[in-house]
């Protein structure tokens, strides 16, 4: 079965530092990986996504990720962070069986920048 | 280009009384649509999906039911809220396959 597991609940990083949230997959097939970010009261909006054409995915905002099978992850990085990178993250796998195309997101990590 | 929009953004209720959540997508045909239910500090909780007009899957058990009466349109309901109905509900689209799902920007519901 499909899950994904994110590993810190919350990460807090000085403005201008690496970002790098972490992500491990468990799946019976090549996995379909996403990262999405949340806003404060918004919804989810779609980051990156892996359908593995390439190892590493560039995104928005300036993050990307990079899918290594040998470690089952699916880090998220950003070289730079800015204020506006706070939020809440989060990693998801697709279930393939699913007719419905339904994903296992993640319980997410709140990234907190410091000035 | 896609769009999808739920409404109201905030809801306040008492217990007991009716809900009703409304989802439109535009711009695509025959999507996949689904509901999810995030409570405060919480992950995403799938509540319903659909994949074609008056199709209906329940992920868990609750007080809350899903319609979908048109090809592009969601609406989740209940009869009488609970206190424990409370959350932040989004609603999602998804043409299929291992494609990504896209969200609206949600609904508070405080249960008073």
């Amino acid at each position: 079965a499909q899950s994904v597991t994110q590993l810190g609940s919350h990460v807090s990083v000085s403005e201008g530092a690496l970002v790098l949230l972490r992500c491990n997959y468990s799946s019976s097939v090549p996995p379909y990986l996403f990262w999405y970010v949340q806003y404060p009261n918004q919804g989810l909006q779609l980051l990156l996504k892996y359908t593995s054409a390439a190892t590493l995915v560039k995104g928005i905002n300036g993050f990307e990720a990079e899918f290594k099978k040998s470690e089952t992850s699916f880090h998220l990085t950003k070289p730079s962070a800015h204020m506006s990178d706070a939020a809440e993250y989060f990693c998801a796998v697709s279930v393939p069986e699913s007719s419905a195309s339904k994903i296992i997101f993640g319980s997410g990590t709140r990234l907190s920048i410091r000035p | 280009s896609q769009t999808i929009h739920q409404w109201p953004a905030t809801l306040v209720q008492p217990v007991g009384s009716p809900l009703s959540l409304e989802c439109t997508v535009e711009g695509t045909s025959n999507p996949n649509l689904y509901w999810y239910r995030q409570a405060a500090g919480r992950g995403l909780q799938l509540l319903f999906y659909s994949v074609g007009i008056g199709q209906i899957s329940s992920e868990v058990p609750q007080n809350l039911s899903a319609s979908r009466p048109q090809d592009r349109q969601f609406i989740l309901s209940s009869k009488k809220l609970l206190l424990s109905d409370s959350g932040f509900y989004l609603c999602a689209w998804s043409t299929g396959g291992n494609q990504p799902q896209h969200f609206g920007d949600g609904t508070r519901l405080s249960i008073l």
